[in-house]
């Protein structure tokens, strides 16, 4: 089964900062590879499918990267309301989950 | 607009059963697969299996083999979860999810 090794498990950061996020597969998945965003108490939200394609609908500041095992989940500009857990998700198999990533405001 | 709504919350007992339905709206709903994710209290999100909605045929993650069953009504438009022999580490919120579209939410909560 593949495994996908997210990192880090937690950051703070301030408004306006450039935030990042890898996400390693522990094979090749070429681009299947979907970004989520996760608010509590609320189901997640497609972000970034294919690794770096943007879903209609989601500002410009997130961005995604990477192909094969290597993975990057940028927000260009920390705004308040992007605090939340980010997952990966790879489908290049049965589809497995990273561990996530819990966003805070410092 | 496309939607996926969930049925409520259920409080069930040990051994007991629970079936939760997720009916679809605004689209063609075999055209997609249906997809079912489980999220334990303040824990990730763990991928449970999928099912073909054109066939019925469904498909496992492991660790959800025997007491998990995936089915359909596509006279509905509806996809159900049914979980036997309940167990306490079963407490959790399950979600539908189809390519981009995820249903709210159901809260399973087992305890005696």
């Amino acid at each position: 089964d593949i495994q996908m090794t997210q990192s880090p498990s937690s950051l703070s950061a301030s408004v306006g900062d450039r935030v990042t996020i890898t996400c390693q597969a522990s094979q090749d998945i070429s681009n299947y590879l979907n970004w989520y965003q996760q608010k509590p108490g609320k189901a997640p939200k497609l972000l970034i499918y294919d690794a770096s394609n943007l879903e209609t609908g989601v500002p410009s500041r997130f961005s995604g990267s990477g192909s094969g095992t290597d993975f990057t989940f940028t927000i260009s500009s920390l705004q308040p309301e992007d605090i939340a857990t980010y997952y990966c998700q790879q489908y290049d198999n049965l589809p497995v989950f990273g561990g996530g990533t819990k966003v805070e405001i410092k | 607009q496309v939607q996926l709504v969930q049925s409520g919350s259920e409080l069930k007992k040990p051994g007991a059963s629970v079936k939760v339905s997720c009916k679809a709206s605004g689209y063609t709903f075999t055209s997609y697969a249906m997809n079912w994710v489980r999220q334990a209290p303040g824990q990730g999100l763990e991928w449970m299996g999928w099912i073909n909605t054109n066939t019925g045929n469904p498909t496992y993650a492991q660790g959800f083999t025997g007491r998990f069953v995936f089915s359909l009504d596509t006279s509905v438009s509806t996809a159900y979860l049914q979980i036997s022999s309940l167990k306490a580490e079963d407490t959790a919120v399950y979600y539908c999810a189809r390519e981009g579209v995820w249903g709210q939410g159901t809260l399973v909560t087992v305890s005696s």
